[in-house]
């Protein structure tokens, strides 16, 4: 059974600490992507990668960073977490190539920032 | 701006009726596809249609296209209580390899 696991389901952190959110997959896909999902906005895109240490802006990548050493790990990083910050963050993967294949979601941690 | 919009934004429907649910989107695509999300969870990928479709069926589902309106619409047959979800078109008009979300259906079956 494929799966996307995300390191925790519910976390809460205080305003100015660095905060970690890891995303694996055992899928051996090479696209990962990380979402912020907040009420009446949709999705929307963060950061994803393409490939070991690859990574491109998405839409809303202030105050994010990124890291991919390997392959099946995808890491979302806030470096000072501020209120606004306060969201669900979905990781999803999908295989490369062209035909914007299936993407394969984790199931969401949702980040409180006090 | 978002590339998908879902219209309704909300819906109630009885368990045994039809429930439509479409999706409006700005430029040209390649594919879109349409997820659905149980409350608090992740998104679940349900059907893939691409843009030289015009229909497609997959169980329950049906999904057409109209690449001249820029719209899509995902029908739910004879809907369960279990089909309560939200609902998210997703489109992948810049880059083959990133997807664009609209915010959404939230559909409600009652029993």
């Amino acid at each position: 059974d494929v799966k996307v696991t995300q390191s925790s389901r519910y976390l809460v952190k205080r305003t100015g600490e660095k905060v970690f959110l890891e995303c694996v997959q055992d899928m051996d896909h090479e696209n990962m992507f990380w979402y912020r999902q907040d009420p009446g906005l949709g999705l929307r895109l963060i950061y994803f990668s393409y490939d070991v240490k690859m990574k491109e802006k998405g839409d809303i990548p202030e105050g994010y960073s990124v890291s991919r050493e390997k392959k099946e790990r995808f890491s979302l990083i806030l470096e000072s977490a501020s209120t606004n910050q306060t969201s669900m963050y979905l990781c999803a993967s999908t295989q490369a190539g062209q035909g914007s294949n299936e993407q394969f979601f984790g199931p969401g941690t949702r980040l409180t920032v006090l | 701006s978002q590339q998908g919009e879902e219209d309704p934004q909300a819906l109630s429907i009885q368990e045994g009726e039809n429930a439509t649910m479409n999706c409006s989107y700005k430029t040209s695509i390649n594919n879109l596809q349409w997820y659905r999300q149980n409350s608090g969870r992740g998104l679940v990928h349900l059907i893939l249609i691409r843009s030289n479709e015009r229909e497609k069926h997959s169980g329950r589902l049906r999904v057409t296209l109209d690449t001249s309106k820029k719209s899509s619409s995902l029908l739910i047959t004879a809907s369960r209580a279990a089909d309560t979800a939200s609902y998210f078109c997703a489109t992948d008009a810049y880059n083959f390899n990133k997807f664009y979300f609209g915010s959404g259906t939230k559909l409600n079956v009652k029993p």
